[in-house]
């Protein structure tokens, strides 16, 4: 069955950084791509963009561009978000999902990542 | 920037009919699909392409896309069918796009 299992929570001081693991399986990973969602405390889902699982091309968001890294690794079936020079309003679970092109929709998401970025 | 906006809450009794309506400019030229999230849980995807349910979704799940609005309705609505749904579309210039959530309550 198709899995995205994530790394567990994180605390963060400011201006550290964070990387966050996605790790699939139960499907063929180059087939669909994976896609970054960020939720704050209490609040909706908001889309940060998404990463290209045969080109490791990324496309960003309004808003997460810069300080918001979308990766591939060595690892096989794995995705990265890493998140430099960390403020508290980057509080929030970050969630990975799988992308279906013909859809226009993800169609499974990870667990999600707890980041905490206090002092 | 494209935006999708949902209202903020909606009450139905058990058995009852639930709609969430999802309103974007011209949504109904795109893919709408919407993703159901109970409390301290992933979201799950409930409809895709306006009408599809994937496996394992109840039949009482059902979507509508016509015009500026698509519906996401629940028939017979249960205590399980408690949580947010989020409407979601893509758009040339957003790209993928959340609708703002609408809490609903089973009273």
């Amino acid at each position: 069955q198709v899995q995205l299992v994530q790394s567990g929570s994180e605390l963060k001081k400011p201006g550290a950084s964070v990387k966050v693991s996605c790790k699939a399986s139960g499907y063929t990973f180059t087939t669909y791509t994976i896609h970054w969602v960020r939720q704050a405390p209490g609040q909706g889902l908001e889309w940060m963009g998404w990463i290209s699982t045969n080109t490791g091309n990324p496309t960003y968001a309004q808003g997460f561009t810069g300080r918001f890294v979308f990766s591939l690794g060595t690892s096989v079936s794995t995705a990265y978000l890493q998140i430099s020079s960390l403020k508290a309003e980057d509080t929030a679970v970050y969630y990975c999902a799988r992308g279906v092109s013909a859809y226009d929709a993800v169609d499974f998401w990870g667990q999600g990542t707890m980041v905490t970025v206090s002092s | 920037s494209y935006e999708l906006t949902q209202p903020p809450s909606v009450s139905v009794s058990p058995g009852q009919t639930a709609s969430i309506t999802c309103s974007g400019d011209k949504l109904g030229d795109k893919y709408a699909s919407w993703h159901q999230q109970k409390p301290g849980q992933s979201p799950v995807l409930v409809i895709y392409q306006d009408t599809k349910r994937p496996s394992g979704i109840p039949e009482r799940f059902s979507g509508s896309n016509s015009g500026n609005t698509a519906t996401l309705t629940i028939s017979g609505t249960q205590a399980m069918d408690e949580g947010d749904y989020y409407c979601q579309a893509w758009d040339s210039s957003t790209h993928y796009v959340f609708g703002t959530g609408t809490k609903v309550t089973v009273l």
